[in-house]
């Protein structure tokens, strides 16, 4: 079945870098757009970014434009998530989600399981 | 920046329908998708495209449309119906969610 499973929780001391992963499987990893959000505790979904990983192009939330990077690794069907100069603000559960794969609209399925990062000194 | 507003919250009686507006400028020319959110488990997708219902989900949830605001409608809601629901629509390349709504099954 399609699954998208991330890597485990973090924690990181302010002004450092966290990079979560997000395997993919059940589906040919190049075909679909993979998309990163975020949710603190006791607010909203907050988008973060989209990459295609058969081009690799990217597109960020004006919020983290310059400090986060969407790579991926096709040879292992992995997408990755770096956010640097991390702050307190940034702890929150982080998810990777597929896109939905029938045209415009499709909207996010599945997710995956959500790598919580907390950051505290 | 592009913004999409919910209702913080809505609450209904078990077996009742049950609506969700969202709402935002020149929301009729974008695709709307609605998402169902349980405590400390992930987003799940339930009407993608303004009212398309993916497979696995129950009939009774369903997507509309008219004019700038885009409503999610549970008919006959059920006890495990109770989550933060959030509707999300793409605007110049980007991704954006509403607030949320919780709902609350009394």
């Amino acid at each position: 079945q399609v699954q998208l499973v991330q890597s485990g929780a973090e924690v990181k001391k302010p002004g450092a870098s966290v990079k979560v992963s997000c395997k993919a499987s059940g589906y040919t990893f190049t075909s679909y757009d993979i998309n990163w959000v975020r949710q603190a505790t006791g607010r909203g979904l907050e988008w973060v970014g989209w990459m295609n990983p058969n081009s690799g192009h990217t597109a960020y939330a004006q919020k983290f434009q310059g400090r986060v990077t969407m790579t991926r690794d096709t040879s292992i069907s992995t997408a990755y998530m770096e956010l640097s100069s991390l702050k307190s603000e940034d702890t929150a559960v982080y998810y990777c989600a597929r896109d939905g794969g029938y045209g415009p609209g499709s909207g996010f399925d599945p997710w995956g399981q959500g790598t919580l990062v907390t950051v505290s000194s | 920046s592009y913004e999409l507003t919910q209702p913080p919250s809505v609450s209904v009686s078990p077996g009742q329908t049950v609506s969700i507006s969202c709402s935002g400028d020149k929301l009729g020319n974008k695709y709307v998708c609605w998402y169902q959110k349980k405590p400390g488990q992930s987003p799940v997708v339930v009407i993608s495209q303004n009212t398309r219902r993916p497979s696995g989900i129950p009939e009774r949830f369903s997507g509309s449309k008219s004019g700038n605001t885009a409503t999610l409608t549970i008919s006959g809601t059920q006890a495990m119906d109770e989550a933060d629901y959030y509707c999300q629509a793409w605007d110049s390349g980007t991704v954006v969610f509403g607030g949320g709504t919780k709902l609350t099954v009394l």
